[in-house]
């Protein structure tokens, strides 16, 4: 597509309910990335995908976070027994290449997840 | 690990004048990275350092990396209303894959 699509645009839902939000990025990128932004601070890195593999995690806040990206394209991050610290905006990001930090990164318009 | 900080938090300026936000880092950069993030936005690329010392220009924006690769700053001259937005540093983190963005700086311009 023509840039990277995040779905839903707006997420509403109560504590403890699972939520699942998805990004679908540039076609042929290789590298995807997930971040946390909540309101006034910068994004925060959650995790990366080259191609299927998930090479890093360690921004994960806690084990209720998972990524998946099964084909090396459209990714999911799923929220399980969600808290009301997980509202914030859920930014995902591709670059063309895999590894380094020498691109540019392309960003969806992120997920605003709000937890009541 | 790596840390990174960025000032000022925000800045309010007169329509005209000029800005300047900085980011340092604690260790010694590959390359670095800005972002703006316009309100209501997503980050969107503006440019890449590479080099010690290297300066680019875009138009009214100049940015800097530091000889020692730990610094960098992005300079704006004579700001207008369509600079409002918060520009990010970006840089590699504790491993390859982790890209990692400094807290930002929010641009607010009076007209």
């Amino acid at each position: 597509g023509a840039g990277v699509s995040q779905s839903p645009r707006y997420k509403v839902a109560k504590r403890g309910q699972d939520v699942a939000l998805r990004c679908d990025p540039i076609s042929g990128h290789v590298s995807l990335f997930w971040y946390q932004q909540a309101l006034g601070q910068g994004p925060e890195f959650l995790t990366y995908f080259q191609n299927e593999a998930q090479l890093d995690k360690s921004g994960l806040p806690s084990d209720r976070f998972f990524a998946e990206r099964p084909e090396g394209s459209v990714s999911t991050l799923k929220i399980q027994r969600t808290q009301q610290e997980d509202s914030a905006v859920y930014l995902c990001a591709s670059s063309l290449y895999g590894q380094g930090s020498n691109q540019p990164q392309h960003f969806g318009d992120g997920t605003r997840l709000s937890i009541l | 690990g790596q840390q990174v900080m960025q000032i000022p938090q925000y800045q309010h300026v007169q329509e005209g004048e000029d800005f300047t936000t900085y980011c340092n880092s604690s260790t010694t950069l590959s390359n670095i990275q800005w972002y703006k993030q316009r309100p209501g936005g997503h980050p969107v690329f503006l440019i890449q350092l590479v080099k010690s010392g290297e300066v680019k220009k875009q138009k009214r924006l100049t940015f800097q990396f530091g000889e020692a690769k730990k610094n960098s700053s992005l300079h704006i001259t004579a700001t207008q209303t369509t600079d409002v937005g918060t520009y990010f540093c970006r840089l590699r983190g504790d491993s390859s894959y982790k890209l990692i963005f400094g807290s930002g700086t929010r641009l607010l311009v009076r007209p």
